[in-house]
C-alpha cells in the first residue's frame, strides 16, 4: 500500500522567506510523487510531478521538490514566499498499479505574513 | 483546451431532489474522475472511469450515481442525499489509465450544499 505523511497541517512564514513543505512517502514499488495546491474555493492544480527522471523537480510558480529515497522524503521548497502563495498544498502518491489511483496526504494550509 | 469544466459551480438542494453535476473536458483524456472533498480535508476518490467504462466505485452510496455518456463528459446523478453529503465535489481527467505519469487535471469543483 501507498501513502503520505505530511509533517505540519498549519506553516507561516513571512513574505520573502523560505516555504519549506514536508512530505513523506510510504511505496513498496518506485512511487510516483505530486505536488498540488489548492486556493480557496478552487480545484487543485498540480504544482510538480516526480517521475524518477530526476531527483530535483522544478515546478510552476518557483517551487521546487527533491526526491530523497533513503529519507522517503518529497519536500516542497520555494527560496522566496509571495502573499499570493497563501493556499492548500497537498502531497499525493500513485504508482504502477492499474488502479489509477492518487492517494492525497492530509494538506498543509501555508499562510503568509506581510 | 486544457480545462476541465465542471457546472454547476453551486448547488443548495433539498434532501428529496435529483439533481446532476456535469464535467467537459476536451483533452482527449480517456480516464475520468469523481472526488469528494469536505473542508480542510483531502479529497476522496469516488468513482474512476477509463475509455468510459466505470473501473472503480469506492465503496460509494447509491444514492451517487455516476455517468459516463462519452470520453469528453462525466456526470454525477444525486438522489435522496443527506445533509452530510455537502461537500466540493471535483472531478478531474487524466491522459492514460495509468494516471502516476502525468498527474490529474482537475475542475474547479461544484460546492454542493443539502438541506
Amino acid at each position: 500500500a501507498q501513502s503520505v505523511t505530511q509533517l505540519g497541517s498549519h506553516v507561516s512564514v513571512s513574505e520573502g522567506a523560505l516555504v519549506l513543505l514536508r512530505c513523506n512517502y510510504s511505496s513498496s514499488v518506485p512511487p510516483y510523487l505530486f505536488w498540488y495546491v489548492q486556493y480557496p474555493n478552487q480545484g487543485l492544480q498540480l504544482l510538480l510531478k516526480y517521475t524518477s527522471a530526476a531527483t530535483l523537480v522544478k515546478g510552476i510558480n518557483g517551487f521546487e521538490a527533491e526526491f530523497k529515497k533513503s529519507e522517503t522524503s518529497f519536500h516542497l521548497t520555494k527560496p522566496s514566499a509571495h502573499m499570493s502563495d497563501a493556499a492548500e498544498y497537498f502531497c499525493a502518491v500513485g504508482g504502477y498499479s492499474s488502479a489509477s489511483k492518487i492517494i492525497f496526504g492530509s494538506g498543509t494550509r501555508l499562510s503568509i505574513r506581510p | 483546451d486544457t480545462e476541465v469544466t465542471q457546472t454547476p459551480k453551486h448547488l443548495v438542494m433539498g434532501m428529496t431532489n435529483k439533481k446532476s453535476l456535469k464535467c467537459e473536458q476536451h483533452m482527449g483524456h480517456r480516464a475520468m474522475y469523481w472526488y469528494k472533498q469536505k473542508a480542510k480535508k483531502p479529497p476522496e476518490l469516488m468513482f474512476v472511469y477509463s475509455y468510459e467504462k466505470l473501473s472503480i466505485n469506492e465503496s460509494v452510496p447509491s444514492r451517487f450515481s455516476p455517468e459516463c455518456p462519452n470520453s469528453s463528459l462525466l456526470n454525477l446523478h444525486l438522489h435522496a442525499l443527506q445533509p452530510e453529503d455537502s461537500a466540493l465535489y471535483l472531478c478531474a481527467s487524466s491522459q492514460e489509465r495509468t494516471v502516476s505519469n502525468y498527474g490529474y487535471t482537475f475542475g474547479s469543483g461544484t460546492r454542493l450544499t443539502v438541506v
